[in-house]
């Protein structure tokens, strides 16, 4: 099976620009999780979707990230503007579940440098 | 606050010794434990998962897990220069989502 597709695999901007995330998720996954990776630290959840749904976004910066899911498979995130301390790994996974004894399966991340 | 501790390291072991790494959790309802691998520049990777107190093991690696003391553990046997990564180790919390601790970095010897 296909694996998690992410897009750009890496993006250099200023600070106050914006940029976007793109994520394709394993065929049949039902949920689609965001983390940010900032190096040296462990994954931490940013939104989770479940199907088109929002699940838990208890954690994204709303003032300045967005994502989306439209039509329950693709998803966009969205940081605007973006400030230095965005700097980091933006991995997107999924899984067929959504709680439990649920397994994540990551994309190859997009690492965001903002200068 | 829910957290996950595990040392930093990094942990150096030579090659065919047994690698141990630990974590501590704070959330007494957490059911599921993972342990995640992740190479320098790469995404993480599931490699093993443990639900009930005790052993677990799958070829080289062994999780155990201690509900009453909140540790959860992963041994790895006859480690190899191609274990070195970082170790996340992940609790599914009693509510909300997976948790990540920071990793462990395991460097093997030849």
């Amino acid at each position: 099976e296909a694996g998690v597709a992410q897009s750009p695999r890496y993006k250099i901007i200023e600070k106050r620009q914006s940029v976007a995330f793109w994520c394709n998720p394993i065929s049949g996954h039902a949920t689609l999780y965001w983390y940010q990776q900032i190096l040296g630290q462990g994954p931490k959840l940013l939104i989770q979707f479940q199907n088109n749904g929002v699940v838990d976004d208890s954690q994204l910066p709303k003032d300045r990230f967005s994502a989306e899911r439209l039509k329950g498979v693709d998803s966009t995130l969205k940081i605007q503007p973006a400030k230095l301390e965005d700097s980091a790994v933006y991995l997107c996974a999924s899984s067929l579940y959504s709680s439990g004894a649920n397994v994540l399966t990551f994309g190859a991340g997009s690492r965001l440098t903002v200068l | 606050q829910k957290e996950v501790e595990q040392n930093s390291g990094p942990l150096s072991v030579p090659e065919g010794a047994i690698a141990s790494l630990n974590c501590t959790y704070s959330d007494r309802g957490s059911q599921s434990f993972f342990w995640y691998r992740q190479y320098s520049g790469k995404s993480p990777e599931l490699i093993m998962s443990i639900y009930s107190n005790g052993d677990k093991e799958d070829g080289r690696f062994t999780a155990q897990l201690n509900k009453a003391s909140q540790y959860v553990s992963l041994l790895i046997r006859d480690s190899q220069p191609s274990d070195s990564a970082t170790y996340l180790c992940a609790p599914y919390p009693s509510q909300g989502n997976l948790i990540f601790g920071k990793g462990t970095k395991l460097s093997v010897k030849p």
